[in-house]
């Protein structure tokens, strides 16, 4: 069964950087893509982009200019920095599995909440 | 591509069968997920592909559909069902969501 834990700041200064670590257990991370989802409070889900077990990365062009994903093998973990953030970053943060084809989010984290607050 | 589900809420009674539509604003053949969350639990996958049910999914969910136009059916409402229910596309990056539907009990 696989797990996602995600871990990091709850609460993070406007103008700095959101980093968060989504560690990966009872499987590799060297299958499938990595998502990164975030929900602020109250609202829909907002897909943040994805990475793969080589560092190929694919990010929500909402957000690309302030995202960076990264992938370690060796610790089963991938990683997200959201820099500049303001309060409309203010949100839960999951980490989720998406499958090869067709393509769906079978496995998730708890999520963490993530607050812009100075 | 932006997902539109209606209604955004809806209020039933146990027993009842519910209908969630769920519209791509292109066609997406059959990339679209349905995903049931809870208050502070993540999303959980229910349908994918469409119509195919997750594992460990009652059947009491169903869903259909291709190209544009979606549906998620659930065919007796049992208490646990109460919960927001979220399409998704994978046709193309980025992923998408739709705005959810709030199904409470009435």
């Amino acid at each position: 069964q696989v797990q996602l834990q995600e871990s990091g700041p709850g609460l993070v200064k406007p103008s700095e950087t959101l980093s968060l670590t989504c560690t990966v257990s009872g499987g590799s991370i060297s299958s499938s893509s990595w998502s990164w989802i975030r929900q602020p409070p109250e609202r829909g889900l907002e897909w943040v982009g994805k990475i793969y077990y080589s560092g190929s990365t694919n990010y929500n062009p909402s957000l690309k200019s302030r995202v960076i994903m990264s992938v370690d093998t060796s610790k089963n973990q991938f990683s997200l920095n959201l820099s500049s953030v303001t309060a409309a970053d203010t949100a839960v943060y999951y980490c989720a599995r998406k499958t090869t084809e067709p393509y769906y989010f079978d496995y998730w984290g708890q999520g963490t909440l993530v607050t812009v607050s100075s | 591509i932006q997902m539109t589900q209606s209604p955004s809420s809806l209020s039933a009674s146990i027993g009842d069968r519910v209908t969630i539509t769920c519209r791509a604003s292109q066609t997406i053949s059959t990339y679209l997920n349905w995903y049931q969350q809870k208050p502070g639990k993540a999303p959980k996958l229910l349908i994918y592909a469409a119509s195919n049910l997750q594992s460990g999914v009652p059947s009491s969910f169903s869903g259909r559909g291709s190209g544009t136009d979606f549906t998620l059916t659930i065919s007796s409402l049992q208490p646990e069902d109460f919960a927001t229910y979220y399409c998704q596309q994978s046709y193309r990056t980025p992923i998408t969501f739709g705005q959810g539907t709030r199904l409470e009990i009435k």
